[in-house]
């Protein structure tokens, strides 16, 4: 199994520019999230979906939308690129389970630069 | 809500000596706990998580944690630190009394093991 992916690794964009980010999971995960790193900041949830067709807003959506019309990927889009969106950006999943018990898998990141 | 908190942003331990990464959490029920390691350039990966019975978990790698539901922590410990245990840590929690699914993560302390 290769677990999560993530596609692309490293991105460089130029202010205004649009881009989507792949993720990919094989392990029959409901639950797919988005995340972003920054220093200091630790992870902070972009957008979360709990199943096929469906997404939610985590804590700092604006900038970005997702979709999940397939259960093993989930596809994070930037429309209009800022240079605050310059991040690392981590893919994850998990099982349903019982009341959120399950630990997350992550992908390994892509790192984008926004010009 | 949930929260928690990584008072330290870095850790430093001699190789060979006991290592310990702080993590306290506030939740308005009862929490689901999770420590994860990232190295660099790589995804986050889980160590061990406390849901619910004996206090003292084991995970991954030689790590251990303690849930103490007095002092509201879930401190990550090892008995003897090696050099490749050099990496960032997460801790996160989830309330079980809380509507959403989703875990919060602390902000990451950086474990430094010196030779």
């Amino acid at each position: 199994n290769a677990g999560v992916t993530q596609t692309p690794k490293f991105r460089v964009l130029k202010t205004g520019q649009s881009m989507t980010l792949l993720c990919a999971q094989d392990m029959n995960h409901e639950y797919m999230y988005w995340y972003r790193q920054d220093p200091g900041m630790g992870l902070r949830l972009i957008h979360y979906s709990v199943g096929e067709g469906t997404t939610a807003k985590g804590e700092v959506p604006d900038g970005y939308n997702v979709s999940r019309l397939k259960k093993q990927n989930f596809l994070l889009g930037l429309e209009s690129a800022a240079p605050s969106q310059t991040s690392v950006y981590f893919c994850a999943s998990s099982q349903r389970g019982t009341s959120g018990i399950n630990e997350q898998f992550f992908g390994p990141g892509t790192r984008l630069t926004v010009l | 809500a949930q929260s928690v908190a990584q008072p330290e942003d870095q850790v430093n331990v001699a190789e060979g000596n006991p290592l310990t990464v702080k993590c306290t959490y506030s939740v308005s029920g009862n929490p689901y706990l999770f420590w994860y390691v990232q190295y660099p350039n790589r995804g986050l990966q889980f160590l061990l998580k406390y849901i619910t019975g004996d206090n003292l978990v084991k995970g991954s790698y030689g790590f251990e944690a303690e849930f103490n539901k007095s002092q509201t922590s879930f401190h990550l410990k090892k008995p003897s630190a090696l050099v490749s245990d050099s990496a960032l840590y997460f801790c996160a929690v989830r309330d079980r009394g809380g509507g959403s699914y989703i875990p919060t993560f602390g902000r990451g302390t950086s474990l430094i093991v010196h030779p």
